[in-house]
């Protein structure tokens, strides 16, 4: 039982360059997040799917969309790069079965882009 | 108007002492929860404990309790006995309403236990 995986651990872009930031879940939770953590300013919310087929805005969603594959994967694109993206890059899951449960996060990912 | 706030950027702490971090909320919500964080300098966000606004009692968990003053709008973390391995960003975040959870963070409490 791995809980939450993403890929890469590290990336370095270029200014302008895309990617993909991937993320796994083997808990067979329904809700995915991937949050941005800036120093100083905490998580905020990129992008969300409550449910396998819908996904949704966050607090700060521009310059990235997200892809619902299935219900174990959910990735974070950025079409093109820019240095204000250089962040670490955490996905998580929960159920919502009930109000106690928390969200599981993965490991990050950081990402400089130059 | 910031949904979570958390005042101290750092605390400084001896080992085997308590130590409190402080954290406040803003919501117009009936039904909420509140959660803690804590991030080792290894980056991984780990659970600590859960506060739901219907618990009548203070959540723990181990060496952690909340201690939830709804009236005042906070809940501050509690770590009693703190140990080396306490070092670390301690997060509060909320979810607003019941169900789907979207968690709003504050910024963050670096604590620092000292030999």
């Amino acid at each position: 039982n791995a809980g939450v995986t993403q890929t890469p651990k590290f990336q370095v872009l270029k200014t302008g360059q895309s990617m993909t930031l991937q993320c796994a879940q083997d808990m067979n939770h329904n809700s995915m997040y991937w949050y941005r953590q800036d120093p100083g300013m905490g998580l905020r919310l990129i992008y969300y799917s409550a449910s396998e087929g819908t996904t949704d805005k966050g607090e700060v969603p521009n310059g990235y969309n997200v892809s619902r594959l299935n219900k174990r994967e959910f990735s974070l694109r950025l079409e093109s790069a820019a240095p204000s993206q250089t962040s670490v890059y955490f996905c998580a899951s929960s159920e919502i079965e009930s109000d106690t449960d928390t969200q599981y996060f993965g490991p990050g990912t950081r990402l400089t882009v130059l | 108007a910031q949904k979570i706030t958390q005042t101290q950027p750092g605390m400084f702490v001896q080992e085997k002492e308590a130590v409190t971090l402080d954290c406040t909320y803003d919501t117009s919500d009936q039904s909420y929860g509140l959660f803690w964080y804590k991030q080792p300098s290894s980056g991984e966000m780990i659970f600590l404990i859960y506060q739901g606004s219907y618990d009548e009692q203070n959540a723990t968990e181990g060496r952690y309790s909340l201690n939830f003053q709804k009236a005042r709008k906070s809940a501050n973390l509690v770590i009693s006995a703190s140990q080396l391995g306490d070092s670390a960003m301690y997060f509060c975040a909320m979810r607003e309403g019941r169900g789907f959870q979207k968690l709003v963070f504050g910024t963050g409490t670096r604590l620092l236990v000292s030999p």
